[in-house]
């Protein structure tokens, strides 16, 4: 089945760096690809989706391409802020688009 | 900006015992799922409900869950007698259709421990 993989946490990182956090999947088909992040103490957050190869998602800074054939879809921010502390998880659609199939997630604290 | 919400925040029960989760989606979506994340675990899916019935469920969701709609507003998850492996974080979410272009909405979640 599909499945996730994502880099392990947590990402520290000074106020104003370059963001990696790396996603790849395992899938039949063609699945849709998605961030999203969870604030302390808040649900999940849709931050951005691509929904067929090639594809750009983008929001609040954050951008992530859907890169079939490395199978990647990793998320980048090229300024970081103290606010955007969090937990992103990767995910993409399962066997229909009712499931989504998550990545462990990656815990990113900004410093000051 | 509207959102899902869940009650309670965190509930505490008995081996064995029934708990009842419940959600508030958002008013115009018809789609509704449970998620569950065990700590330290990746989140898993449970279940999506259209239309008053269960449209997909996972291997998780066997029969001591179940899922209701019991008004207009409401959208429960029923766990009829919990195991300690059942505690966990789980969401609630909702969107308005049920394809990829229609985002889900979650809430805050229900942290679930049982003892």
């Amino acid at each position: 089945g599909n499945s996730v993989t994502q880099m392990e946490g947590p990402v520290t990182l000074s106020e104003e760096a370059f963001l990696t956090i790396n996603c790849t999947y395992t899938a039949t088909g063609y699945p849709s690809l998605f961030w999203y992040v969870q604030y302390p103490g808040e649900g999940l957050q849709l931050l951005l989706k691509a929904t067929k190869a090639d594809d750009k998602g983008s929001n609040k800074g954050f951008e992530a391409t859907y890169r079939k054939e490395t199978t990647s879809f990793h998320l980048e921010k090229g300024s970081v802020q103290v606010s955007d502390s969090a937990v992103y998880f990767c995910a993409l659609t399962g066997n229909s688009n009712y499931q989504l199939i998550w990545g462990a997630g990656t815990k990113l604290i900004i410093k000051p | 900006e509207p959102e899902v919400t869940q009650t309670p925040s965190h509930q505490v029960t008995q081996m064995g015992q029934e708990v009842i989760l419940r959600c508030v989606p958002i008013s115009n979506h018809l789609y509704f799922y449970w998620y569950r994340q065990i700590l330290g675990q990746k989140v898993e899916f449970l279940v999506s409900f259209y239309n008053n019935e269960i449209s997909e469920k996972s291997e998780i969701f066997d029969d001591q869950f179940s899922v209701e709609r019991p008004d207009g507003s409401n959208f429960t998850l029923k766990i009829r007698s919990t195991k300690l492996e059942d505690s966990a974080m789980y969401f609630c979410a909702s969107s308005v259709g049920g394809g990829v272009n229609s985002p889900l909405h979650f809430g805050n979640g229900t942290r679930l421990t049982v003892t």
